[in-house]
């Protein structure tokens, strides 16, 4: 069965440096891993995705995260923090299981950036 | 990406009487719909998974005779919280998961607040 865990509940950062926000998961098959950002109040907006292609992902608004399959992990990084990714971001993993295709999200981490 | 909307994008209802809310994609023909549920400060729970033409499918736990789910056609699928009360209240979200490209997009979400 899958299962996400962010491993942080909340991550506090100076504006400019780096960000570091952590995901660990299990799956039975190969799964397919995200990272969402969600603002207040907003839906969610996709960062970045893994699908078995590069390990190392890139996505919008300089954030990336690394596939390690022998951590089974997804930490989602960024070099510079900007007070504008304060924010709620979760790690999902999809994938197919007995009961059919599910996606699990993880319980979030929310980002606080300080001036 | 794929677009999906979502009517209305809040409501407030007295207790006891049912709410509709719609997800429509707008740009492709979802034969699967995802319904999912996210309270206060927490991350979002699947409650069912909706096909076209047939019965949805539900997570243990989600009671179907309260949250009716209809996909009558690919681009319209609709929940109905029947009964509402204040603890239904909560921000309801519908995703659709394109295969072509293993990712799932969500809508903006509707938030329910039931007095």
């Amino acid at each position: 069965a899958q299962s996400v865990t962010q491993l942080d509940s909340h991550v506090s950062v100076s504006e400019g440096t780096p960000v570091l926000l952590r995901c660990n998961y299990s799956s039975s098959y190969s799964p397919s891993l995200f990272w969402y950002v969600q603002h207040p109040n907003k839906g969610l907006q996709l960062l970045l995705k893994y699908t078995s292609a590069a390990t190392l992902v890139k996505g919008i608004n300089g954030f990336e995260a690394e596939f390690k399959k022998s951590e089974t992990s997804f930490h989602l990084t960024k070099p510079s923090a900007h007070m504008s990714d304060a924010a709620e971001y979760f790690c999902v993993v999809s994938d197919w299981g007995t009961g059919g295709f599910k996606t699990i999200f993880g319980a979030g981490t929310r980002l606080f950036v300080k001036a | 990406g794929a677009v999906v909307s979502q009517h209305p994008s809040w409501v407030i209802c007295k207790s006891g009487t049912s709410v509709k809310i719609e997800c429509r994609s707008l740009d492709f023909q979802a034969t699967t719909m995802f319904w999912y549920r996210q309270f206060p400060k927490q991350s979002l729970m699947l409650m069912a998974t909706s096909n076209e033409g047939s019965k949805a499918t539900y997570e243990q736990g989600v009671e179907k005779d309260k949250f009716l789910i209809n996909h009558a056609s690919l681009t319209l699928s609709t929940l109905t919280v029947t009964s509402a009360h204040p603890e239904d209240s909560s921000f309801y979200i519908c995703s659709y998961r394109d295969s072509s490209y293993n990712e799932q997009f969500f809508g903006p979400g509707t938030r329910l607040t039931v007095l």
